[in-house]
């Protein structure tokens, strides 16, 4: 049962073009979303969030835009530079009751590749 | 302010064998989620841990694995008799509260390999 989806394994852009990472999700408890980058060997790191009381958020060159109706999350990268290029992990957590732990559930990723 | 530490950073197991992983968190954090990543997957929530309370082990296998965070020292992991399906990456993340707003801060991960 894959609460969140990553539907595009892989993503090919030219540098200073823009990148977008997509993520639909099915539980309606979900509140609360974010985006993690992760380079090979290394942990995830956490890149920016939204909450579903918005419809945007933005930090420097990334943006996240939910759209609650349709379910469905993007990532938005402009310009796109070469050390962009990682693996991107969407997640999504619920904070009513006692489902807030805190715990993440991830997409499966989509690898991201920045070409100069 | 060293941040979230795992080890070992590889781990290689025969079938049968036993299986610790170690995870100290960031300095100040009390909170530890403990995920795997299988090949080609995303990574899947296992466990929740309080200092000395386990709070949501609601992704841990059933048999075999067992979580821990003790008063002193770091969170383990630990696998019995592992198997080959046991194979993965496995991520602790420290929090200095237990809530979704509060940023997660991954590990570097542990790569189990079970021959």
């Amino acid at each position: 049962d894959q609460q969140v989806k990553q539907n595009s394994p892989s993503l090919s852009v030219q540098e200073g073009r823009i990148s977008i990472l997509n993520c639909d999700y099915t539980n309606s408890m979900f509140d609360y979303f974010l985006w993690y980058k992760k380079y090979p060997a290394e942990g995830p790191t956490f890149l920016i969030s939204i909450s579903s009381i918005k419809d945007k958020n933005e930090d420097g060159r990334f943006t996240v835009f939910l759209n609650k109706s349709a379910k469905h999350l993007s990532l938005h990268i402009v310009p796109s530079q070469p050390g962009d290029s990682a693996v991107y992990f969407c997640a999504a957590s619920a904070s009513g009751g006692s489902s807030n732990t805190g715990k993440l559930i991830f997409g499966q990723g989509t690898t991201l590749q920045v070409k100069p | 302010n060293a941040g979230v530490m795992q080890n070992p950073r590889h781990l290689v197991r025969r079938r049968g064998q036993e299986a610790r992983l170690r995870c100290s968190p960031m300095k100040g954090h009390s909170h530890v989620y403990w995920y795997r990543q299988l090949p080609e997957e995303g990574l899947k929530f296992m466990v929740y841990l309080q200092k000395e309370n386990i709070i949501d082990e609601s992704g841990m296998p059933k048999e075999r694995f067992s979580a821990e965070f003790p008063k002193e020292g770091p969170s383990i992991l630990r696998i019995q008799q592992v198997v080959r399906g046991d194979s993965a990456a496995y991520f602790c993340a420290s929090s200095p509260q237990g809530v979704v707003t509060n940023e997660q801060f991954f590990g570097p991960g542990t790569r189990l390999t079970v021959l």
